[in-house]
């Protein structure tokens, strides 16, 4: 049972363009959700994340909207860089059950 | 500095045989995870330990075991009953009670069964 979906694998943008990536959830009782940026072989490395008390967090270049009716969230990196090429996974907190989405392989082109 | 290891980075298993993954993190948190990446697809919940001698299944618990005998280790026995065990482990903590904060993880064992 995926509760949290990233339905696109993949995702190619040009350097200097906006990024927009994608997660729902199907649980309604996540109240945290976060996104981590991932480098083969490597640990997911935290990126940004948001409360569901809220609809928006903003941290430089990256920001998370969060729809909770739609059960919605979206990453937008703006400017997208070359060195953002890399996996992206949402996730979600129920109390302390993280659950993660299936990833989205970005890559920005110079 | 404080962080999450696991170890061996690199693990050989030959069919048959169980083998235990090591996840040691000095962060002082209480919550620790671990998940399952295979070639493709995103991170699978196997187990995971909200307090110490607690645990919890995550999805894919089936052929696996944990034990949380101190707050800073949670290993992770794979079994012989593990059909499909070749993947990227990882292992992850927070803090808790739920602070909502982000999860710290370490590098990843790889294992392969030979």
């Amino acid at each position: 049972d995926q509760q949290v979906k990233q339905n696109s694998p993949s995702l190619s943008v040009q350097e200097g363009r906006i990024s927009i990536l994608n997660c729902d959830y199907t649980n309604s009782m996540f109240d945290y959700f976060l996104w981590y940026k991932k480098y083969p072989a490597e640990g997911p490395t935290f990126l940004i994340s948001i409360s569901s008390i809220k609809d928006k967090n903003e941290d430089g270049r990256f920001t998370v909207f969060l729809n909770k009716s739609a059960k919605h969230l979206s990453l937008h990196i703006v400017p997208s860089q070359p060195g953002d090429s890399a996996v992206y996974f949402c996730a979600a907190y129920n109390n302390n059950d993280m659950r993660f989405g299936a990833g989205t392989r970005l890559t920005v082109k110079p | 500095d404080g962080g999450i290891t696991q170890s061996p980075k690199y693990l050989f298993r030959k069919e048959g045989q169980n083998v235990t993954l090591s996840c040691e993190q000095n962060l002082n948190h209480d919550a620790m995870y671990w998940y399952r990446q295979d070639p493709g697809q995103g991170l699978r919940l196997i187990y995971y330990s909200q307090i110490v001698n607690d645990f919890q299944k995550g999805d894919i618990a089936e052929g696996y075991s944990v034990s949380r005998e101190k707050k800073e280790s949670f290993p992770l026995t794979v079994t012989s009953a593990q059909k499909n065990p070749t993947a990227f482990y990882l292992c992850a903590s927070t803090r808790y009670p739920a602070e909502r904060t982000e999860a710290f993880f370490g590098q990843g064992t790889r294992l392969t069964v030979v």
